[in-house]
């Protein structure tokens, strides 16, 4: 089935700076990336998703990039502030296991 | 919508007991999905069902869990008898198909504490 590894676990960043959370995936038929963010207390929430069609994606201060030959894809969070605190999820599906898998999180700290 | 509601929001029981967690997904989703979220595991799909019907269950631990979805409005998740390795928070989450290559709305989570 597919492996999910993210790196890193957590991540603390000024506010201002960019923030950046890495993931690698095993199968290579995988075709769905999405991020999910949770904050304290509530469910994972969507924040962006690419899918295998497309190397790079944007949504204001959000930005995914996936390289399918290396099998990785990336979320960036560009001028980082503090309601950007909270546990990321990465996350792939695709292929024969046609369930979605989820990364370890990284816990992000943006500090004033 | 209200989003994909979870009942209750904590539950602390005993050792043995039975526990009862309970979903009301959004209308008009026709996925529902159950996942279970530790420190040591992280988020695992338990199980999900596509237009009330199980699809896989392989994610369910062990047959003290089952999961029922009597209509389309309703979910519950049963342990029992409960284990304080069951401690952990459930989610509930739904999506409008039946493809995991869509967005999952989650609830709020049930943080169950087992003595």
């Amino acid at each position: 089935g597919e492996n999910v590894e993210q790196h890193p676990s957590t991540l603390s960043v000024q506010e201002g700076d960019s923030a950046v959370i890495k993931c690698t995936y095993s199968d290579s038929a995988s075709n769905y990336f999405p991020w999910y963010k949770q904050e304290l207390g509530k469910g994972p929430q969507l924040i962006i998703d690419i899918r295998s069609n497309v190397g790079e994606k944007k949504d204001q201060r959000i930005a995914v990039t996936l390289n399918k030959t290396a099998k990785h894809f990336s979320l960036h969070i560009t001028e980082t502030q503090p309601e950007d605190s909270a546990v990321y999820f990465c996350a792939a599906i695709g292929g024969t296991a046609s369930k979605l898998t989820f990364g370890t999180g990284t816990r992000l700290q943006v500090t004033l | 919508d209200a989003g994909v509601i979870q009942s209750p929001r904590h539950e602390v029981t005993e050792m043995g007991q039975e526990v009862t967690l309970r979903c009301k997904p959004i209308s008009g989703h026709n996925s529902l999905f159950w996942y279970r979220q530790t420190m040591m595991r992280g988020l695992e799909l338990l199980i999900y069902f596509n237009n009330n019907v199980p699809i896989d269950d392989s994610g369910m631990p062990e047959d003290r869990f089952s999961a029922k979805m009597p209509n389309a409005s309703f979910s519950t998740l049963k342990i029992q008898p409960s284990e304080p390795r069951d401690s952990a928070v459930y989610f509930c989450a739904s999506s409008r198909t039946e493809s995991f290559n869509e967005k999952l709305f989650f609830g709020s989570g049930t943080q169950l504490s087992v003595l």
